[in-house]
């Protein structure tokens, strides 16, 4: 079973930032924080991680709380191609990377 | 340098009929994931292998389930005797080391298994 909670939906109008919020209050001491996400049909394609500090690629900021138990996935100017789902997902020794139901986006313009 | 490919890219069984879904990781990954997907619901692992070996399989049917990973050529998951509930979609993923310790997945495009 997943380990992380994320709202089914969320609505972000184009060119703002999309803040899409997680969940994992049961998260381990070694355990991860990723983020993927899933184009309808196509497999998940792997976004950001992190384990405590904040971090930013060229797609997203993750940040990650101090006590570990949330964490907030930031796209900073939302297009029309970010209405996908997103899926927070925590993994770390022993564990597979359980998905969840993931977070539907819809960037409205 | 090509990703994860899979293939087919749609399956169409009949009841009763066997399933071959196969699986090239990328270049240089020797760690492979099976992930299936209904409709509307998100990712459920499967099982984890390395080359010749299943490390994980807690998330595959006990029955009419099966994968491999050959020392050489795709990894292939097997499903005998379909049913219809076996209709989804089905993902590999693979990770040059052992993912979730600080490993990221590729995942392939998947197969979807439509059980007639």
């Amino acid at each position: 079973d997943a380990k992380t909670t994320q709202p089914t939906s969320m609505d972000c109008a184009e060119g703002r930032a999309a803040n899409l919020p997680c969940n994992h209050s049961t998260i381990s001491g070694n355990e991860y924080v990723y983020w993927y996400r899933q184009i309808h049909s196509q497999g998940p394609q792997y976004i950001i991680h992190g384990l405590k500090n904040n971090e930013t690629n060229e797609m997203a900021s993750l940040i990650i709380t101090e006590d570990r138990k949330s964490s907030t996935l930031i796209l900073p100017h939302a297009t029309l191609r970010d209405t996908v789902v997103y899926y927070c997902i925590v993994g770390g020794a022993g564990n597979m990377l359980t998905f969840g139901g993931g977070t539907r986006l819809m960037v409205k313009p | 340098n090509a990703g994860v490919m899979q293939n087919p890219r749609h399956l169409v069984r009949r009841r009763g009929q066997e399933a071959r879904l196969r699986c090239s990781p990328m270049k240089g990954h020797s760690h492979v994931y099976w992930y299936r997907q209904l409709p509307e619901e998100g990712l459920k692992f499967m099982v984890y292998l390395q080359k010749e070996n299943i490390i994980d399989e807690s998330g595959m049917p006990k029955e009419r389930f099966s994968a491999e990973f050959p020392k050489e050529g795709p990894s292939i998951l097997r499903i005998q005797q379909v049913v219809r509930g076996d209709s989804a979609a089905y993902f590999c993923a693979s990770s040059p080391s052992r993912a979730a310790l600080n490993e990221k997945l590729f995942f392939g495009s998947g197969t979807q298994l439509s059980v007639l």
